[in-house]
């Protein structure tokens, strides 16, 4: 079973980098599976941030391609993202999530969550 | 931008049944857009749901089912219970490696 946790700063400066880790345990992040970042603002819907493969591939949501960085680092079992520069709109729960793939394809959806953590940007 | 629409909110009675739809602003929804769904309580994450339009993710009672109706994806939840009442979350496979969520539908059973 697969199990995903989030770790980072809880509070962001306006304009500094909001980054976060992903560990991976359960599972090696060198599979077939792509690893993503999904957001919700405190009251509001979710967000696709973006994907990365274990490769270094990555894909972005389009909204947020010119402030998104994402990466892999095989040897930890853990993916990352930054977001510079971050702006008070960008106070979210922050969930990593694995899209499942296999070596017929992806089925295209997230099938397994983190719990989630809160990054508030705020001076 | 692409804009996946769900209804704001719906309304069930327990033992009833509801169904949620998620309509493409621009376009039809179809299989190719791989539809999943997500059940998320307060304070949780999202619990998956469905994906590949109509495939139960492991440990989903069979109470909910997603289909394609008519130019959206559906998912209905048969015999409503209590512990139904959630937000739930359609997301859409737009291709490229980019998905939309959209935004949530807000459930009662009352």
């Amino acid at each position: 079973q697969v199990q995903l946790q989030e770790s980072g700063p809880g509070l962001v400066k306006p304009s500094g980098t909001l980054s976060l880790t992903c560990t991976v345990s359960g599972d090696s992040i060198t599979t077939t599976h792509w690893w993503s970042w999904v957001r919700q603002p405190p009251g509001k819907g979710l967000e696709y941030i973006g994907e990365v493969h274990h490769g270094g591939r990555t894909n972005y949501n389009p909204s947020l391609r010119s402030r998104v960085t994402m990466s892999v680092d095989n040897s930890r079992n853990q993916f990352s993202l930054n977001l510079s520069p971050a702006t008070a709109a960008d106070t979210a729960i922050y969930y990593c999530t694995r899209i499942s793939c296999s070596g017929g394809g992806c089925l295209y959806y997230f099938d397994s969550w983190g719990q989630g953590s809160l990054v508030t940007v705020s001076s | 931008q692409t804009v996946v629409t769900q209804e704001p909110s719906f309304s069930v009675s327990p033992g009833g049944t509801v169904t949620l739809t998620c309509a493409l602003a621009s376009d039809s929804v179809s299989t190719d857009h791989y539809p999943n769904w997500y059940q998320q309580t307060p304070g949780q994450p999202p619990r998956t749901l469905i994906y590949n339009t109509d495939t139960r993710s492991s440990g989903v009672p069979d109470r909910f089912s997603g289909s394609i109706l008519g130019n959206r994806a559906a998912l209905t939840i048969t015999g409503a219970q209590a512990d139904d009442e959630a937000d739930y979350y359609c997301v859409l496979y737009m291709g490229g490696g980019i998905y939309v969520f959209g935004g949530g539908t807000k459930l009662t059973v009352l």
